[in-house]
């Protein structure tokens, strides 16, 4: 079954510090991946997916970038953190096996300060 | 633009009691989900009902999709303490995008 790490799990930072957060997955290969931002009492933003090694689509335009270094692993980053970047971020796996339903992580919250 | 839209925005019960909870959207759909976030956590699916099915049951979970009407509901029955969490459904079109609602808090007191 498949498996999705996140890390950090909390992270408080700066306005204007870089951002970089990591996601892995476990017993899948070649997965379609998916990053999300979640505002406090909203629903799931899609920011980015991406469906193979360096292949990355931008949802919305924002402070945010994503990339695919290699096959389990998706990260998001940003040069300069602002204030509307805080949210809770949570990275998603596609299941093609079961009618494609999303697995996701565990989620890291971020505060930008 | 945000597709599934559900109602109500929060709903509290008795434990015992059923919950029912409705999704909303706008554009043709291959299939609809329902995910469950419990307060700080990762989002869990619970069921998906494709485009072609008019009602699906998982345990205590109840799921009806009109296509028609462009609607679906939720329905826990039974409920316990710890169905205590948000109820999102999601939709997914041609693509491999999901699109979710903002959600339901659903409390259910002991």
């Amino acid at each position: 079954s498949q498996t999705i790490h996140q890390w950090p799990a909390t992270l408080v930072q700066p306005v204007g510090s870089p951002l970089s957060l990591e996601c892995t997955v476990e017993g899948t290969s070649n997965p379609n991946l998916y990053w999300y931002r979640q505002a406090a009492g909203r629903g799931l933003q899609l920011l980015f997916y991406s469906v193979g090694i360096g292949q990355i689509s931008s949802e919305v335009p924002q402070n945010l970038s994503a990339s695919r270094p290699q096959d389990r692993q998706f990260i998001l980053s940003s040069k300069k953190l602002l204030l509307s970047d805080s949210g809770f971020y949570l990275c998603a796996c596609l299941n093609w096996r079961a009618y494609n339903e999303q697995f996701f992580g565990p989620g890291t919250r971020l505060t930008v300060l | 633009s945000q597709q599934g839209e559900e109602d109500p925005q929060a709903l509290s019960i008795q434990e015992g009691e059923n919950a029912t909870m409705n999704c909303s959207y706008k554009t043709s759909i291959n299939n609809l989900q329902w995910y469950r976030q419990n307060s700080g956590r990762g989002l869990v699916h619970l069921i998906l009902i494709r485009s072609n099915e008019r009602e699906k049951h998982s345990g205590r979970l109840r799921v009806t999709l009109d296509t028609s009407k462009k609607s679906s509901s939720l329905l826990i029955t039974a409920s316990r303490a710890a169905d205590t969490a948000s109820y999102f459904c999601a939709t997914r079109g041609s693509n491999y995008k999901l699109t979710f609602g903002k959600g339901t808090l659903l409390t259910v007191n002991p």
